[in-house]
């Protein structure tokens, strides 16, 4: 089961960030956060993972809450290009990843 | 360089035959994963590969479902007698470990008439 609970959509505005939460109570000191999405018709794709540091790359940024129970993803600037399911995941190495539903982000015009 | 490549792309076949889907991860990379998706749902765990240790076959949903890999490069996922319920999206990932971010393909679409 995944370990992740995520809204089943959100809404943006081109152009305006946007911010999509996760939350995670139960994770344990050395499980990572990872996020993935899915754009249509695509196979999932990786954006970023963090332990508990806030972490940011060309795609997005990761910040993670100092109790680590909750995480929020940040595309600064979202296009309709960013479109897609966003998947929230947390596991440790040596573990397989599970997937949650996701979160169904719909860039407005 | 080249990333996970999965073929056939689209794959129509008749409820009953033996389908094999094929996947060719990136070079070096040690871990394989497969994944089913159906229809506006979520991604299924299938079968995963780590080297040369024993395949953690948990996710396969019944005996019809079969995987092989080569040592650490092409790996096979064999549906015997298809049924309806078959038909999804079955993508492949590979990772330099397991654990690791995973590379997916774009996924072969089975269609079970």
């Amino acid at each position: 089961d995944a370990k992740t609970t995520q809204p089943p959509s959100m809404d943006c505005a081109e152009g305006r960030a946007a911010n999509l939460p996760c939350n995670h109570s139960t994770i344990s000191g050395n499980e990572y956060v990872y996020w993935y999405r899915q754009i249509h018709s695509q196979g999932p794709q990786y954006i970023i993972h963090g332990l508990k540091n806030n972490e940011t790359n060309e795609m997005a940024s990761l910040i993670i809450t100092e109790d680590r129970k909750s995480s929020t993803l940040i595309l600064p600037h979202a296009t309709l290009r960013d479109t897609a399911v966003y998947y929230c995941i947390v596991h440790n190495y040596g573990q397989n990843f599970v997937f949650g539903p996701g979160t169904r982000l719909s860039v407005l015009p | 360089g080249a990333g996970v490549s999965q073929s056939p792309s689209n794959k129509v076949t008749e409820k009953g035959k033996d389908v094999e889907l094929r996947c060719d991860p990136i070079s070096g990379h040690t871990a394989l994963y497969w994944y089913r998706q159906r229809l506006g749902q979520g991604l299924e765990f299938l079968i995963y590969f780590q080297g040369n240790s024993a395949p953690d076959k948990s996710g396969l949903p019944s005996d019809r479902f079969s995987a092989e890999r080569t040592g650490e490069s092409v790996s096979t996922l064999t549906i015997q007698r298809t049924q309806q319920e078959d038909s999804a999206v079955y993508l492949c990932a590979s990772s330099r470990g397991l654990g690791f971010e995973q590379f997916f393909g774009p996924g072969t679409r089975l269609t079970v008439l």
